[in-house]
């Protein structure tokens, strides 16, 4: 069965910290992965996915996500953090046949100043 | 990008009441659509898929007769909670994804029964 594991619930960084937020996902064949944001009370804004071909996807807002089949991740990195980047991040896996997204638990992302 | 309306984006109501969510795919036509319930502080659980002229696809454990779902057209599905009671209050996000590209979400509606 499709899944998807975000261990991270909560991450507090300071500003102008790197950030790195993990995702595993399980999935029979090869997966179409996204990463969303989401900010209080507010829908999915898209940061970036991946598809196929290169592996290492850029996004908006300064994130980059590298999709690493061996280890079954795709992890969302940012090399400097801004305030404004307080959210809640959700890692998801879509099956292109169907159209659904399978949506990790979330990411809680605190920035101090 | 595409735009995904959803509408209301509040709504209280009273227990025992319906409440009806729209979502409208603005600039594409969306022969699927998708609608989605998140809980305080969770994640996103997908509850069914909406197909335009035919009956909506419940995920496992969703009531269809509580969550009625219809897709009269290609640019809009609405959600119906019938019968609301407190632990129906939740937040509630469609999506819908253009042929070729990702899918995009509504601005979701947060239901408070009262």
């Amino acid at each position: 069965a499709q899944s998807v594991t975000q261990p991270d619930i909560h991450i507090t960084v300071s500003e102008g910290a790197s950030l790195e937020l993990r995702c595993n996902y399980s999935y029979g064949a090869t997966p179409y992965l996204f990463w969303y944001v989401q900010s209080p009370g507010q829908g999915l804004q898209l940061l970036l996915k991946y598809f196929s071909g290169d592996t290492l996807v850029q996004g908006i807002k300064g994130f980059e996500a590298e999709f690493k089949r061996s280890q079954s991740s795709f992890n969302l990195r940012k090399p400097s953090v801004h305030w404004s980047d307080a959210a809640e991040y959700f890692c998801a896996v879509g099956d292109y046949n169907t159209d659904k997204l399978i949506f990790g638990t979330g990411t809680r992302l605190q920035v101090f100043p | 990008g595409a735009v995904v309306s959803q509408h209301p984006s509040r709504v209280i109501c009273k227990s025992g009441t319906s409440v009806k969510i729209e979502c409208r795919s603005l600039d594409f036509q969306a022969t699927t659509m998708f609608w989605y319930r998140q809980f305080p502080k969770q994640s996103l659980m997908l509850m069914a898929t909406s197909n335009e002229g035919s009956k909506a696809t419940y995920e496992q454990g969703v009531e269809k007769d509580k969550f009625l779902i219809n897709h009269a057209s290609l640019t809009l599905s609405t959600l119906t909670v019938t019968s609301a009671h407190p632990e129906d209050s939740s937040f509630y996000i469609c999506s819908a994804r253009p042929r070729g590209t990702e899918a995009f979400f509504g601005q979701g509606t947060r239901l408070t029964v009262v």
